[in-house]
């Protein structure tokens, strides 16, 4: 049972370069989400996706792409990095959504801008 | 959008005493709200939720309390082990949006 899974759990990258945070689910979860974990913030919601080829924006979208082409797989680009991305980046799912749905989440993804 | 405000942010108890974790929401119109344990290198994990029309849940150790009229809750956590020593987060969901607090670090001496 591997359930949901994140990679890479570690990257380190410069100002201006692009990064993709990949996201992969076993258990054909409908709901997909992207959160960042930050000091101070606790998790804060990006984008989140209801279904393959649906996203919506979160409460902090901006400077980040998602895609959903198939239901286990959901990434997250930042197109254009930046200090302030610098974060623990955690992916989740869910079989009924955030309205009362239990999220399943990954181990996170620790990214350093400099 | 909702605020949800998380007390205190650090908590220190000794292993056997209670521990309490408070939340205020500001969206009266929230009804759903979970509470999630975070150890150290891993992602957080539902412990217990509560919907609005209940009004306190327990499930062994731990309990949840909600004030639909003063907009709190509370996390309670009795007779505390070191394996308790976690971040928790609170949580307010309100027409698909889910809301977290900020976190209290819990740290349980033996």
């Amino acid at each position: 049972d591997a359930g949901i899974t994140q990679s890479p759990r570690y990257k380190i990258t410069e100002t201006g370069r692009q990064v993709t945070l990949m996201c992969h689910q076993t258990w054909s979860h409908s709901y997909m989400f992207w959160y960042r974990q930050d000091l101070g913030h606790g998790l804060r919601l990006i984008y989140y996706s209801a279904a393959a080829d649906i996203t919506d924006k979160g409460e902090v979208p901006d400077g980040y792409v998602v895609s959903r082409s198939k239901t286990e797989n959901f990434p997250l680009t930042l197109e254009s990095a930046t200090r302030s991305q610098t974060s623990v980046y955690f992916c989740a799912s869910s079989l009924q959504g955030l309205l009362t749905g239990e999220l399943f989440f990954g181990e996170g993804s620790r990214l350093t801008v400099l | 959008g909702e605020n949800v405000e998380q007390h205190p942010s650090t908590l220190s108890v000794q292993e056997g005493d209670s521990a309490v974790i408070k939340c205020t929401y500001s969206d009266s119109a929230s009804n759903y709200f979970p509470w999630y344990k975070q150890e150290l290198g891993k992602g957080p994990q539902l412990i217990i939720d509560i919907r609005s029309n209940v009004g306190e849940k327990k499930d062994q150790r731990i309990a949840v309390t909600l004030n639909k009229t003063a907009k709190h809750f509370s996390l309670h956590i009795t007779e505390t082990q070191p394996e308790d020593s976690a971040v928790y987060f609170c949580a307010a969901s309100r027409g698909g949006k889910l809301t977290f607090g900020q976190g209290t670090i819990l740290t349980v001496h033996p």
